[in-house]
């Protein structure tokens, strides 16, 4: 596609609840992150996938967070038991080549655990 | 951790003025980007700054790095109403024991352009 698309781009979900978010990177973009956030403030590092490399999983808050890339593309960001403190803006980025070069964003996906 | 660090946390100007955003950083790193980011969802790239580079031009905006104080400044001039978003500033930071990198972002400086 044209950019990195999010999908949903809202998301309202019940407390104990799962959610999936998912991004679709730039075709041929071999790096992807994910980050979060929070009303007001910066970015949150979550995790991030380069290549066939394992990913970069450091800053994944809990357990109840999980992400996966299936065939180096589609990227899926899964919350177990949503917590209302998960209420936030997750954004995904892909990038040309290795990370560290300049990002596309999505517009992210709007959580809200109520 | 934050890496990155923006000052100040926002900043309002009048139209036609000059607004300078710095960064600090802490670790050494390869390069050093600035986003924009409106309304709170993507951001957009606006400019990357090696570290062997001490200034970089894009249109308005003037990027300055010094690496011996890890420290970065971005100056949008004639500012228009336009430029009201948030300005961020993301570094690289090399993963242990491999050749990839990570970016990490600061908490971002609120511009505000009034007309």
């Amino acid at each position: 596609g044209a950019g990195v698309s999010q999908s949903p781009s809202n998301k309202v979900t019940e407390k104990g609840k799962d959610v999936e978010l998912r991004c679709d990177p730039i075709s041929g973009h071999t790096a992807l992150y994910w980050y979060r956030q929070s009303l007001g403030q910066g970015l949150e590092f979550l995790i991030y996938f380069q290549g066939n490399s394992a990913p970069d999983k450091s800053g994944l808050p809990s357990d109840r967070f999980s992400a996966e890339r299936t065939g180096g593309s589609v990227s899926t960001l899964t919350i177990q038991r949503t917590q209302q403190e998960d209420s936030a803006v997750y954004l995904c980025a892909s990038s040309l080549d290795r990370g560290g070069e300049k990002l596309f964003f999505g517009s992210g996906t709007q959580l809200s655990v109520l | 951790s934050q890496q990155g660090e923006e000052d100040p946390q926002a900043l309002s100007i009048q139209e036609g003025e000059n607004a300078t955003m710095n960064c600090s950083y802490k670790t050494s790193i390869n390069n050093l980007q600035w986003y924009r980011q409106n309304s709170g969802r993507g951001l957009v790239h606006l400019i990357l700054i090696r570290s062997n580079e001490r200034e970089k031009h894009s249109g308005r905006l003037r990027v300055t790095l010094d690496t011996s104080k890890k420290s970065s400044s971005l100056l949008i001039t004639a500012s228009r109403a336009a430029d009201t978003a948030s300005y961020f500033c993301a570094t690289d930071a090399r993963r242990s024991g491999g050749s990839n990198y990570k970016l990490t972002f600061g908490k971002g400086t609120l511009l505000t352009v009034n007309p």
